[in-house]
């Protein structure tokens, strides 16, 4: 079965300084990886994701992810946070091939302060 | 420009009315989803459709019903509203291309007194 987890329910972080968000999976083959950021009172927003290829990947708002196969990880980070980055960030994961359902985490609240 | 729209954004209801949610995508996906979300909280998937005349109940048990009669159109309605239905309704698409990329729209917040 798919499952992914977030393991912090807030993050909090100085405007400048590096941000990092935490996501694991588990998935019995080949994940494709997804972060998406909810402002209030808006829906989720596409950031990035990994299907395959580079473990490194670059996504919007200068956003990007890592891809660990061997700690079935895909952390989300920024070199330097932003008031603006402050929001609720979703990640999901869904196994690749078929008609496999995206499985959402929880949720972390980012609050980056000035 | 291809996007994926909601209206209403906010309603309001007494008890007992019926209601539909719209959902309308001009990106020419042909999956398209129901979540419902409390806010800040996590997603749960509610119903979801691979295309024309297909609909399947999703992971959270609802009370709602959905049509697909167009590729672009995906309305939810709910018979009967109470107000354990008030929550954040989020409709999204995705297209065959490998990845099933979701694309949400903004979202309904439903209110029922």
């Amino acid at each position: 079965a798919q499952s992914v987890a977030q393991p912090e329910d807030q993050v909090n972080v100085a405007e400048g300084n590096p941000l990092t968000v935490k996501c694991t999976y588990s998935v019995s083959g080949n994940p494709y990886l997804f972060w998406y950021v909810q402002y209030p009172n808006r829906g989720l927003q596409f950031l990035l994701k990994y299907i395959t290829g580079d473990n490194l990947v670059k996504g919007s708002y200068g956003f990007e992810a890592e891809f660990n196969k061997s700690q079935t990880s895909f952390h989300l980070k920024k070199p330097s946070a932003l008031v603006s980055d402050s929001a609720l960030y979703f990640c999901a994961v869904r196994e690749g091939g078929g008609y496999n359902k995206l499985i959402f985490g929880a949720g972390t609240r980012l609050a980056v302060h000035p | 420009e291809a996007d994926i729209y909601q209206t209403p954004r906010y309603l309001v209801i007494g008890t007992g009315k019926k209601i539909t949610l719209e959902c309308s995508q001009t990106m020419g996906h042909d999956k398209m989803y129901w979540y419902q979300q409390d806010p800040g909280m996590e997603l749960h998937l509610i119903h979801y459709s691979y295309g024309v005349n297909s609909t399947e109940k999703g992971d959270l048990s609802s009370e709602s019903t959905v049509s697909r009669i167009r590729t672009e159109h995906f309305p939810l309605t709910l018979e009967s509203a109470r107000p354990s239905h008030t929550s954040q309704y989020l409709c999204a698409s995705s297209d065959f291309d490998g990845a099933d990329t979701q694309y949400f729209g903004p979202g309904t917040r439903l209110t029922v007194l």
